[in-house]
Protein backbone atom coordinates (compact mmCIF):
# COMPACT_ATOMS: atom_id res chain seq x y z
CA UNK A 1 0.00 0.00 0.00
CA UNK A 2 1.67 2.82 -1.30
CA UNK A 3 1.92 6.17 1.40
CA UNK A 4 1.99 9.45 0.03
CA UNK A 5 4.66 10.03 -2.81
CA UNK A 6 5.81 14.14 -3.77
CA UNK A 7 7.70 14.58 -7.28
CA UNK A 8 10.07 15.68 -7.97
CA UNK A 9 12.37 15.16 -4.58
CA UNK A 10 14.39 17.73 -5.58
CA UNK A 11 14.01 20.89 -7.64
CA UNK A 12 16.24 24.35 -8.11
CA UNK A 13 14.76 27.58 -9.49
CA UNK A 14 16.07 31.12 -10.36
CA UNK A 15 13.93 33.74 -8.96
CA UNK A 16 11.22 34.96 -10.77
CA UNK A 17 10.48 31.30 -12.40
CA UNK A 18 7.45 29.24 -11.64
CA UNK A 19 7.35 25.97 -10.74
CA UNK A 20 5.29 22.98 -10.42
CA UNK A 21 4.86 20.05 -7.40
CA UNK A 22 2.59 17.06 -7.68
CA UNK A 23 1.09 14.97 -4.62
CA UNK A 24 -0.32 11.51 -5.03
CA UNK A 25 -2.48 10.85 -1.79
CA UNK A 26 -2.32 7.49 0.36
CA UNK A 27 -4.54 4.79 -1.46
CA UNK A 28 -8.14 5.59 -0.31
CA UNK A 29 -7.55 9.27 1.03
CA UNK A 30 -9.56 12.27 -0.73
CA UNK A 31 -8.13 15.35 1.08
CA UNK A 32 -5.33 16.79 0.52
CA UNK A 33 -2.95 19.30 2.56
CA UNK A 34 0.13 21.68 1.51
CA UNK A 35 2.74 22.68 3.90
CA UNK A 36 5.90 24.55 3.27
CA UNK A 37 8.93 23.71 5.95
CA UNK A 38 11.45 26.25 6.10
CA UNK A 39 14.91 24.79 7.25
CA UNK A 40 14.60 24.13 11.30
CA UNK A 41 11.01 25.42 11.64
CA UNK A 42 7.63 23.09 12.07
CA UNK A 43 5.22 23.03 8.58
CA UNK A 44 3.52 25.76 7.75
CA UNK A 45 -0.34 25.15 6.73
CA UNK A 46 -0.71 26.84 2.79
CA UNK A 47 -3.80 25.38 1.56
CA UNK A 48 -6.05 22.24 1.93
CA UNK A 49 -8.12 20.85 -0.98
CA UNK A 50 -11.71 18.91 -0.99
CA UNK A 51 -13.50 17.47 -4.08
CA UNK A 52 -11.25 19.41 -6.25
CA UNK A 53 -11.76 22.87 -4.52
CA UNK A 54 -9.57 24.87 -2.20
CA UNK A 55 -10.97 24.42 1.42
CA UNK A 56 -9.01 26.29 3.76
CA UNK A 57 -5.64 28.35 3.42
CA UNK A 58 -3.23 29.65 5.33
CA UNK A 59 -1.30 32.61 5.43
CA UNK A 60 0.33 32.45 2.26
CA UNK A 61 0.23 34.95 -1.25
CA UNK A 62 -1.79 34.44 -4.07
CA UNK A 63 1.47 33.48 -5.92
CA UNK A 64 0.86 30.32 -3.94
CA UNK A 65 -2.27 28.48 -5.88
CA UNK A 66 -2.91 24.57 -6.12
CA UNK A 67 -5.28 22.52 -7.67
CA UNK A 68 -6.81 18.57 -7.42
CA UNK A 69 -7.70 16.29 -10.24
CA UNK A 70 -10.48 13.95 -9.94
CA UNK A 71 -8.27 10.71 -8.84
CA UNK A 72 -7.45 13.09 -5.40
CA UNK A 73 -3.96 13.93 -7.08
CA UNK A 74 -2.87 17.69 -6.36
CA UNK A 75 -0.92 20.12 -7.55
CA UNK A 76 1.00 23.41 -5.96
CA UNK A 77 2.21 26.28 -8.24
CA UNK A 78 4.53 29.08 -7.14
CA UNK A 79 5.06 32.04 -9.23
CA UNK A 80 7.23 34.71 -9.36
CA UNK A 81 9.65 32.93 -7.08
CA UNK A 82 11.89 34.60 -4.53
CA UNK A 83 14.75 33.47 -2.30
CA UNK A 84 12.36 33.19 1.09
CA UNK A 85 10.43 30.30 -0.96
CA UNK A 86 13.58 28.33 -0.28
CA UNK A 87 12.13 25.65 1.27
CA UNK A 88 10.76 21.67 1.72
CA UNK A 89 7.07 21.48 0.48
CA UNK A 90 5.00 18.86 2.16
CA UNK A 91 2.05 17.16 0.81
CA UNK A 92 -0.54 15.57 3.51
CA UNK A 93 -3.60 13.00 2.55
CA UNK A 94 -6.75 12.57 4.90
CA UNK A 95 -9.47 10.05 4.65
CA UNK A 96 -11.64 13.25 4.26
CA UNK A 97 -11.21 16.46 6.29
CA UNK A 98 -11.00 16.15 9.92
CA UNK A 99 -8.79 12.89 9.60
CA UNK A 100 -5.32 12.29 10.91
CA UNK A 101 -3.15 13.45 8.19
CA UNK A 102 -0.32 11.36 6.37
CA UNK A 103 2.65 13.00 5.53
CA UNK A 104 5.00 12.60 2.12
CA UNK A 105 8.56 13.25 1.89
CA UNK A 106 8.66 16.09 0.46
CA UNK A 107 10.08 18.28 -2.61
CA UNK A 108 13.14 20.74 -1.89
CA UNK A 109 13.09 23.79 -3.17
CA UNK A 110 15.76 25.95 -3.71
CA UNK A 111 15.42 29.35 -5.23
CA UNK A 112 19.13 30.42 -6.60
CA UNK B 1 1.96 33.97 14.42
CA UNK B 2 3.53 31.52 16.92
CA UNK B 3 0.00 30.10 18.25
CA UNK B 4 2.28 26.31 19.58
CA UNK B 5 5.42 27.10 21.31
CA UNK B 6 7.59 23.94 21.59
CA UNK B 7 10.68 23.21 24.23
CA UNK B 8 13.29 22.68 24.31
CA UNK B 9 14.81 23.20 21.39
CA UNK B 10 17.22 20.15 21.64
CA UNK B 11 17.25 17.32 23.75
CA UNK B 12 20.01 14.75 24.50
CA UNK B 13 19.46 11.97 27.25
CA UNK B 14 21.20 8.57 27.58
CA UNK B 15 19.26 4.99 26.47
CA UNK B 16 17.05 4.18 28.97
CA UNK B 17 15.95 7.41 30.01
CA UNK B 18 12.33 9.43 29.32
CA UNK B 19 12.43 11.74 26.89
CA UNK B 20 10.00 14.74 27.43
CA UNK B 21 8.82 17.52 25.47
CA UNK B 22 6.76 20.38 26.20
CA UNK B 23 4.23 22.31 24.45
CA UNK B 24 2.60 25.23 25.16
CA UNK B 25 -0.61 27.09 23.10
CA UNK B 26 -2.94 30.25 23.29
CA UNK B 27 -5.61 29.55 21.67
CA UNK B 28 -8.35 27.85 23.23
CA UNK B 29 -10.14 26.89 19.94
CA UNK B 30 -8.10 23.85 19.35
CA UNK B 31 -9.91 20.54 19.30
CA UNK B 32 -6.67 17.71 18.40
CA UNK B 33 -3.21 17.98 19.50
CA UNK B 34 -1.10 15.29 17.55
CA UNK B 35 2.85 14.74 17.73
CA UNK B 36 5.22 13.93 14.56
CA UNK B 37 8.23 12.08 14.44
CA UNK B 38 10.61 13.34 11.85
CA UNK B 39 13.80 11.92 10.48
CA UNK B 40 16.20 13.89 8.22
CA UNK B 41 15.37 13.50 4.49
CA UNK B 42 11.75 12.17 5.70
CA UNK B 43 8.25 13.72 5.86
CA UNK B 44 6.46 13.87 9.57
CA UNK B 45 5.33 10.51 10.90
CA UNK B 46 2.03 10.84 12.98
CA UNK B 47 3.68 8.95 16.58
CA UNK B 48 0.12 9.85 18.68
CA UNK B 49 -2.28 12.32 19.14
CA UNK B 50 -4.67 13.91 22.04
CA UNK B 51 -8.18 15.38 22.35
CA UNK B 52 -8.73 18.09 24.95
CA UNK B 53 -11.20 16.02 26.76
CA UNK B 54 -8.80 13.72 27.68
CA UNK B 55 -5.80 13.76 30.25
CA UNK B 56 -3.73 11.62 29.10
CA UNK B 57 -2.70 8.65 26.48
CA UNK B 58 -0.78 5.90 25.60
CA UNK B 59 0.52 4.17 23.09
CA UNK B 60 3.51 1.58 23.39
CA UNK B 61 6.35 3.81 25.11
CA UNK B 62 5.14 7.00 23.90
CA UNK B 63 2.49 9.37 26.48
CA UNK B 64 0.90 12.48 25.97
CA UNK B 65 -0.03 14.23 28.91
CA UNK B 66 -2.66 17.34 28.28
CA UNK B 67 -3.49 19.71 30.67
CA UNK B 68 -6.44 21.59 29.76
CA UNK B 69 -6.37 24.46 32.26
CA UNK B 70 -3.03 25.38 31.41
CA UNK B 71 -3.26 24.91 28.15
CA UNK B 72 0.09 22.77 28.03
CA UNK B 73 0.63 19.19 26.39
CA UNK B 74 3.96 17.20 26.53
CA UNK B 75 4.92 13.90 24.80
CA UNK B 76 6.64 11.46 27.43
CA UNK B 77 9.15 8.75 25.82
CA UNK B 78 9.81 6.36 28.14
CA UNK B 79 13.08 3.86 27.92
CA UNK B 80 13.99 6.53 24.95
CA UNK B 81 16.59 4.13 22.15
CA UNK B 82 19.08 5.23 19.86
CA UNK B 83 16.41 4.74 17.14
CA UNK B 84 14.48 7.54 18.57
CA UNK B 85 16.78 9.99 17.85
CA UNK B 86 14.40 12.47 15.34
CA UNK B 87 12.69 15.69 15.66
CA UNK B 88 9.55 15.97 17.18
CA UNK B 89 6.59 18.14 16.24
CA UNK B 90 3.84 18.94 18.44
CA UNK B 91 0.79 20.61 16.55
CA UNK B 92 -3.09 21.87 17.06
CA UNK B 93 -5.51 22.01 14.91
CA UNK B 94 -8.26 24.87 15.19
CA UNK B 95 -11.85 24.12 15.67
CA UNK B 96 -13.90 23.82 12.87
CA UNK B 97 -10.89 23.73 10.27
CA UNK B 98 -10.99 20.23 10.15
CA UNK B 99 -7.18 20.01 8.31
CA UNK B 100 -5.24 22.98 8.89
CA UNK B 101 -2.47 22.19 11.67
CA UNK B 102 -0.39 24.83 13.64
CA UNK B 103 2.87 23.17 14.18
CA UNK B 104 5.59 23.90 16.74
CA UNK B 105 9.01 24.84 16.10
CA UNK B 106 10.62 21.35 16.84
CA UNK B 107 12.61 19.43 19.18
CA UNK B 108 15.70 17.58 18.21
CA UNK B 109 16.07 14.79 20.65
CA UNK B 110 19.49 12.69 20.04
CA UNK B 111 19.62 9.19 22.41
CA UNK B 112 22.99 8.17 23.39
CA UNK B 113 24.01 5.17 24.19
Amino acid sequence: DAGVTQSPTHLIKTRGQQVTLRCSPKSGHDTVSWYQQALGQGPQFIFQYYEEEERQRGNFPDRFSGHQFPNYSSELNVNALLLGDSALYLCASSLTTGQPQHFGDGTRLSIL
Amino acid sequence: QQQVKQSPQSLIVQKGGISIINCAYENTAFDYFPWYQQFPGKGPALLIAIRPDVSEKKEGRFTISFNKSAKQFSLHIMDSQPGDSATYFCAARPTGTASKLTFGTGTRLQVTL
